[in-house]
């Protein structure tokens, strides 16, 4: 696997479920990403880690969950969601924080 | 860090050049141009960056005006996959906390056979 891998691609949950979503990056980058991208909206930065530590939470709601166990595998842990949650989940990460991003191709969520 | 105005939309003849405007007027001295595209529901893909000078790469040309207040995208024999939303963003080079890309909304390009 090369590049920055995602699953899983689609995802279909109630709202009393509870998932994760994986990324993982086989670049030797310090620093990942999560973004939403909801319909016609432009790409809104969730999370951010460097070399393991959460460094941003842009305001998003508790019902997510990020988890960065090493340098190489995100999670986003999902619990409660609402139908507006539903959107393009996508992943990034970069060689030093902030520097040029490399992207997952997505998990498209719908949440029922 | 400086907003961009891009086109909405743009249409391009598939094998002619793809030139697409990109404007940044209040670019400070230390903040470069970015490209990134997004093919529709994949993941945003970097295509080139430049502070001052030209850059060309595989994928594509920079070319940045002198006053570095607009610059110009050119994907020189575009194809059908290179149908796409095309965002420019300008920012500092170097990573801290905050400094984020904002992908605005860009410019989607359709490239018609």
């Amino acid at each position: 696997e090369t590049g920055v891998t995602q699953t899983p691609r689609h995802l279909v949950m109630g709202m009393t479920n509870k998932k994760s979503l994986k990324c993982e990056q086989h670049l030797g980058h310090n620093a990942m990403y999560w973004y939403k991208q909801s319909a016609k909206k432009p790409l809104e930065l969730m999370f951010v880690y460097s070399l393991e530590e959460r460094v941003e939470n842009n305001s998003v709601p508790s019902r997510f969950s990020p988890e960065c166990p090493n340098s190489s595998h995100l999670f986003l842990h999902l619990h409660t969601l609402q139908p507006e949650d539903s959107a393009l989940y996508l992943c990034a990460s970069s060689q030093e924080l902030y520097n040029e991003q490399f992207f997952g191709p997505g998990t498209r969520l719908t949440v029922l | 860090d400086a907003k961009t105005t891009q086109p909405t939309s743009m249409d391009c003849a598939e094998g002619r050049a793809a030139n697409l405007p990109c404007n940044h007027s209040t670019i400070s001295g230390n903040e470069y141009v970015y490209w990134y595209r997004q093919i529709h529901s994949q993941g945003p893909q970097y295509i080139i960056h430049g502070l001052k000078n030209n850059e060309t790469n595989e994928m594509a040309s920079l070319i940045i005006t002198e006053d570095r207040k607009s610059s110009t995208l050119i994907l020189p024999h575009a194809t059908l996959r290179d149908t796409a939303v095309y965002y420019c963003i300008v920012r500092v080079a170097w990573g801290y906390r905050g400094n984020q890309f904002y992908f605005g909304t860009g410019t989607s390009l359709t490239v018609i056979p």
